[in-house]
């Protein structure tokens, strides 16, 4: 199957210093790809779109200046968490998937955010 | 838009049990999406499905598609300890959804 790579795998910052997550596809292009945020025990849940060359789609609830995405190539997303806060920390997971394979998502590992 | 919502919770079965989990949406879905996500991992794809009434194996699990394609189930037949994770059902119309998951253990 398609891989999906995410970088760091786990971060520990101090409250208001901002985090980048990187997710890239290795073997394949997305021109989509979507960020989810996972609290413990819970499911997933989107928070965003990632277009490649346009901005990102963001769901209702989610600050878009709090979580900026840049899609600026056909590999590789990234999600800045600004100004973080403990509440920010939980587990943040990119997906994406080849255009021949319809609606199958391939996950990236995840990366694992902690604000002190 | 979509959503899907599924049950159990949690299910906790001997190692040797069936176990099933439900996904369930009051409006038709286009597909239906299964995955496995290990404790401490991210969810990995299991199977997709789109047509009325499709029925599909993968050793051990069965997963069906409702007839109205508003629900689906996905069934372990004689769990093993390596069937521990939670199992989400997801639906995708250009976005993915995701339902709450049902995180599963097994006694050995």
């Amino acid at each position: 199957g398609a891989v999906v790579s995410q970088h760091p795998s786990w971060v520990i910052c101090k409250s208001g210093t901002s985090v980048k997550i990187e997710c890239r596809s290795l073997d394949f292009q997305a021109t989509t790809m979507f960020w989810y945020r996972q609290f413990p025990k819970q499911s997933l849940m989107l928070m965003a779109t990632s277009n490649e060359g346009s901005k990102a789609t963001y769901e209702q609830g989610v600050e878009k200046d709090k979580f900026l995405i840049n899609h600026a190539s056909l590999t590789l997303s990234t999600l800045t968490v600004t100004s973080a806060h403990p509440e920010d920390s939980s587990f943040y997971i990119c997906s994406a998937g080849p255009s021949n394979l319809a609606n199958e998502q391939f996950f990236g590992p995840g990366t694992r955010l902690t604000v002190l | 838009g979509q959503q899907v919502m599924q049950i159990p919770q949690y299910q906790h079965v001997q190692e040797g049990e069936d176990f099933t989990t439900y996904c369930n949406s009051s409006t038709t879905l286009s597909n239906i999406q299964w995955y496995k996500q290990r404790p401490g991992g991210h969810p990995v794809f299991l199977i997709q499905l789109v047509k009325s009434g499709e029925v599909k194996k993968q050793k051990r699990l069965t997963f069906q598609f409702g007839e109205a394609k508003k629900n689906s189930s996905l069934h372990i037949t004689a769990t093993q300890t390596t069937d521990v994770g939670t199992y989400f059902c997801a639906t995708n119309a250009g976005k993915s959804t995701f339902g709450d998951g049902t995180t599963l253990t097994v006694k050995p």
